[in-house]
């Protein structure tokens, strides 16, 4: 079956200008992850969706970063008037239950972001 | 400061070899999970474990959680070039999904 897909794969912006990455998640799944990974590294969590709950945005950084999750599946994380240390990887992961539960998190290949 | 702190940090052996990777926090987990990611794709999940003191095998991988729950290892038996890549540890506190800074492990032919 398919697996968690984002797109672009690959962005170059210019600084100042917004961007927006798509991550549709694995059918069913009711739980959608965004986190950012910088040079290979860890991961920072960004932001949680779980079903019609409202979403835990305490990963955001600044109020440009913003993210939607429509009809409980694809979602967007939107960036405005981006700057050159938001340039990382960003991945999208989903799992069929919520935290709290041991349900393993299934990635996508994330969106490699460069703001020049 | 870095909840989940991963060592070593960057690792290169021989095929062949043994390793250790560990994963430390003063904070108490419900549950433990590690993740392998190779270049250009997301992480993978390897094992969760949830009891103290749980020691999970998955061929040539070892993998314990501490008796207090604060800490993981993960052992690999006779690296293979295969076993190349970043490996995280990720921990389940207050409702979310905690993840460690990452080892990366580059095994030689």
């Amino acid at each position: 079956g398919a697996g968690v897909s984002q797109s672009p794969s690959n962005k170059v912006t210019e600084k100042g200008k917004d961007v927006e990455l798509r991550c549709d998640p694995i059918s069913g799944h009711t739980a959608l992850y965004w986190y950012r990974q910088s040079l290979g590294q860890g991961l920072e969590f960004l932001i949680y969706f779980q079903g019609n709950s409202a979403p835990d945005k305490s990963g955001l950084p600044s109020d440009r970063f913003s993210a939607e999750r429509t009809g409980g599946s694809v979602s967007t994380l939107t960036i405005q008037r981006t700057q050159q240390e938001d340039s990382a990887v960003y991945l999208c992961a989903s799992s069929l239950e919520g935290r709290g539960s041991y349900s393993p998190l299934h990635f996508g290949n994330g969106t490699r972001l460069t703001v020049t | 400061t870095q909840l989940l702190e991963q060592s070593p940090q960057f690792l290169s052996i021989q095929e062949g070899e043994n390793l250790t990777v560990y994963c430390n926090s003063s904070s108490v987990f419900s549950s433990l999970q590690w993740y392998r990611q190779e270049p250009g794709e997301g992480p993978v999940l390897l094992v969760t474990v949830v009891t103290g003191g749980e020691v999970k095998k998955l061929k040539r991988l070892t993998f314990q959680f501490g008796d207090a729950r604060k800490d993981s290892s993960l052992h690999i038996t006779a690296a293979q070039p295969g076993d190349t890549g970043l490996y995280l540890c990720a921990g389940a506190i207050w409702g979310k999904l905690i993840f460690g800074t990452g080892t990366r492990l580059q095994v030689f032919p």
